[in-house]
Order: structure tokens, then C-alpha cells, then sequence
């Protein structure tokens, strides 16, 4: 059974860092692309970045450009978003997301995990 | 303001059928395939179309999807209480490569 567990949220200061991680079981990690998805609170979803199954190739919203770092560790199955200088604008709940090649559907989400930024 | 055009909410009655559209241009819509997702309340989404009219493995045919153009459509038949969620739909967009979801849409079953 495809899993994905996602963990790393909480509340933190405007300004400071964070890292998210996407704990994967059930398939072969390697083989797919992965993606960090986002919603602010009532609002619509909204893409991140994606990164290729081997890592070698990333990409970015614009807005993710300079501040978000995506990552992945194939030998733990697990997938890193790192987040630095946060704003009240960061404020979300991030969903990573399962695909087969970077243009490819979501077909598997976590749960999702809830940044709150805030003083 | 969202890449991709949806409307904003729908609603229809219990049995009948509904359709959401999703407008795009020639570099998303138009060129790469549409998906669409289902989220319901509180929960993360659910892949519920793809690669502009195929369904997933479990999922009700209920649902369909179709494209024609820079513009693509859901349909739910024979609606029913638990279809009342948000609809997303997706295309990857050549020129910012990247992906562009539309701005969502509430399906309210009357």
C-alpha cells in the first residue's frame, strides 16, 4: 500500500527556517518524481516545486525561487522541503505528492502538514 | 488569480448531473493533460481524473473528463451527498514550467 507521511510543521517565527519531510513506503521512492503542494488556510491548492526520481533536476514556482529548497534521500524514501526566511504568507498546510514523471499526475498525497507563521 | 480558469462554486440536485469547466491557454491546457482532483473537507486531495479522461483504479464512472481545445471539463452523474467537496483541476504549463492548478470549485449537492 502506497504511503505518504508527511511531518515537520508547527508554528515559527517570521524570519526563521524550517524543513519538512515526506516519509514514503510502499512503492519503489526512486522511481517517481515528487512534489510539495500547498494550501493556505481557505484557499485554493497551490504547486511548489517537484524534483525528477533521481534527483538530478528540480523545479520551482516563482515565488518558491530563492527561499524553498527541495530535496530528496532515495535510500530513506523520504522528501525534504526547507523553507528559509518565512513570511505570513507561508502560512499553509504543504501536501507532498506522488507522480510518475514531473509532467505526470498526483496520484498518491500525504496528509499534509500545517506551517503557521507567526510572532 | 489563478493560471487556470474554474468557477468558483456549483450546485445541483441529488440524481442530477453537473459540470465543472476549466479554462487554460495553449501553453497548459492546450498542449498537456488536464487533471482534476477531489478534496474533501478537511482531507488531503484525491487524484480523480487524468491525463484529461481516464479514471483511476477505484474510482466511481460517475465521473468523467474531457478536453477540446484550451479548455476541459468534469462531469459528475447521478449526484450524490458525498460528491459535496472542492474540485481542482491541473496541467503542467510549458512556458513557467511548472504546474498551474485552477482556483478550485465548491460543488454544493442541494
Amino acid at each position: 500500500e502506497v504511503q505518504l507521511v508527511d511531518s515537520g510543521g508547527g508554528l515559527v517565527q517570521p524570519g526563521g527556517s524550517l524543513r519538512l519531510s515526506c516519509e514514503a513506503s510502499g512503492f519503489t521512492f526512486g522511481s517517481h518524481a515528487m512534489s510539495w503542494v500547498r494550501q493556505a488556510p481557505g484557499k485554493g491548492l497551490e504547486w511548489v516545486s517537484t524534483i525528477t526520481g533521481s534527483g538530478a533536476a528540480t523545479f520551482y514556482a516563482e515565488y518558491a525561487k530563492g527561499r524553498f529548497s527541495i530535496s530528496r534521500d532515495n535510500s530513506k524514501n523520504t522528501l525534504y522541503l526547507r523553507i528559509d526566511s518565512l513570511g505570513a504568507e507561508d502560512t499553509a498546510t504543504y501536501f507532498c505528492a506522488r507522480g510518475q514523471g514531473r509532467k505526470d499526475e498526483f496520484d498518491f498525497w500525504g496528509q499534509g502538514t500545517l506551517v503557521t507563521v507567526s510572532s | 488569480q489563478s493560471v487556470l480558469t474554474q468557477p468558483p462554486s456549483v450546485s445541483e440536485a441529488p440524481r442530477q448531473r453537473v459540470t465543472i469547466s476549466c479554462s487554460g491557454s495553449s501553453s497548459n491546457v492546450g498542449n498537456n493533460a488536464v487533471n482534476w482532483y477531489q478534496q474533501l473537507p478537511g482531507k488531503a486531495p484525491k487524484l480523480l481524473i487524468y491525463y484529461d479522461d481516464l479514471l483511476p483504479s477505484g474510482v466511481s464512472d460517475r465521473f468523467s473528463g474531457s478536453k477540446s481545445g484550451t479548455s476541459a471539463s468534469l462531469a459528475i452523474s447521478g449526484l450524490q451527498s458525498e460528491d459535496e467537496a472542492d474540485y481542482y483541476c491541473a496541467a503542467w504549463d510549458d512556458s513557467l514550467d511548472g504546474w498551474v492548478f485552477g482556483g478550485g470549485t465548491k460543488l454544493t449537492v442541494l
